[in-house]
Formats: C-alpha cells, sequence, structure tokens
C-alpha cells in the first residue's frame, strides 16, 4: 500500500523567502505525482501535475521536481508572498487510487 | 489518526445506469465533504462541496442532475452518476473535513462506463 509523507507539517516563514516543501512515497510504481493547495474551508487546487516519466514542472513562481526512484518530489516556491499561506498537499497516482500527503500548512509572514 | 472509506474503488457499468459511490468518515464527523473527478492525464477537478443536512454546491459546468450528491449524515456523502455515459468513465474521490483545516481524502473510484 502507498504511503505519502510530507516534511514539515507546518512551516511559517517571513515574505520573501525561498522556500521548498517535501513528500516522500513508498512505491515507485506511479502514473504521476500532483501538488495541490488548499485554502481553509476550500476544495484543492492543482499547482503542478508531474507524469511518472517527467522530472520537473515549472508553473510561476513554483517548480516540482520528481525523482521517482528514490520516491521524493519537491515543491519550491520563490520570493514567497503572504498569498501563498495556505495548506499544500502532495498525491501521488497509482494504477486505481490517489493516496494524499498530510499536507504542509505554509504561513508567509509580512 | 482520521480515515475516510470510499467504495467501491473500481466499478464498470453498462451506458445508461445509475451508478453510487460512498464516502464514509470511520473515526471523525464530517461538516463538509468535497467531490472530485480527475479524467486522464488531466489533474484533479473539484465537483461540489457537501456541507451535511443541506444541498451540495456545485462548480461551474457540473450538472446537478446527472450527479447527485447526497450528505444526510455527518459521516456519510453519496454520489449517484445517473444515466451515466462513457464520457462519465472517471476517477472520482471524495475528501471530508470536520474543521475546515485538516482534510482527509478517500481513495478514490475508477469508474468505467461501456
Amino acid at each position: 500500500k502507498q504511503e505519502v509523507t510530507q516534511i514539515p507539517a507546518a512551516l511559517s516563514v517571513p515574505e520573501g523567502e525561498n522556500l521548498v516543501l517535501n513528500c516522500s512515497f513508498t512505491d515507485s510504481a506511479i502514473y504521476n505525482l500532483q501538488w495541490f493547495r488548499q485554502d481553509p474551508g476550500k476544495g484543492l487546487t492543482s499547482l503542478l501535475l508531474i507524469q511518472s516519466s517527467q522530472r520537473e514542472q515549472t508553473s510561476g513562481r513554483l517548480n516540482a521536481s520528481l525523482d521517482k526512484s528514490s520516491g521524493r518530489s519537491t515543491l519550491y516556491i520563490a520570493a514567497s508572498q503572504p498569498g501563498d499561506s495556505a495548506t499544500y498537499l502532495c498525491a501521488v497516482q497509482g494504477n486505481n487510487d490517489m493516496r494524499f500527503g498530510a499536507g504542509t500548512r505554509l504561513t508567509v509572514k509580512p | 489518526g482520521a480515515v475516510v472509506s470510499q467504495h467501491p474503488s473500481w466499478v464498470i457499468c453498462k451506458s445508461g445506469t445509475s451508478v453510487k459511490i460512498e464516502c464514509r468518515s470511520l473515526d471523525f464527523q464530517a461538516t463538509t465533504m468535497f467531490w472530485y473527478r480527475q479524467f486522464p492525464k488531466q489533474s484533479l477537478m473539484l465537483m461540489a462541496t457537501s456541507n451535511e443536512g443541506s444541498k451540495a454546491t456545485y462548480e461551474q459546468g457540473v450538472e446537478k442532475d446527472k450527479f447527485l450528491i447526497n450528505h444526510a449524515s455527518l459521516t456519510l456523502s453519496t454520489l449517484t452518476v445517473t444515466s451515466a455515459h462513457p464520457e462519465d468513465s472517471s476517477f472520482y474521490i471524495c475528501s471530508a473535513t470536520t474543521d475546515g483545516y485538516g482534510y482527509t481524502f478517500g481513495s478514490g473510484t475508477r469508474l468505467t462506463v461501456v
């Protein structure tokens, strides 16, 4: 059974800092890995989707990497802003299911 | 920890029939549940948000008469795909929260309509 772990569970940084969120998974036989953002009381917003054959994806200030063989992914956020404050979730998709990490709750202080 | 059970994990049905997917919070009361859909090689998309005892709020472009959501208790929400067609074949996943901050996800349902 796939297990997804996210570190750290919570992170508080001052505005402008670059930061890295980590995700690890136990079974490297995956179809894709996704990073999501979730604001309180809201549904998920997809940030980046990395297919199993890819190594990274970029969107604006976000960059996600995937090392399938080692079971790791990182989400890099450059020049963080208070509006980036949210919970960030990593999800790994296998053949018939999707497993989520518990998330990293990010707070960016003005 | 919080657990959400989603059933079935996969289902194949004939075109024109209806399929029900269940999402249960096993050890907590889920005041709000979310339903998502994912087409192959695309990201997860929110379909609707349901609060216990009230009507679900559907995202734009999601047909409420086709995707019936019932959240009659604090531990159970169901999604019924009515008169399913092949284009409804997708991966459906639910999530639940009790406080609006911590979310737990089901493991998803792969629906194939033939």
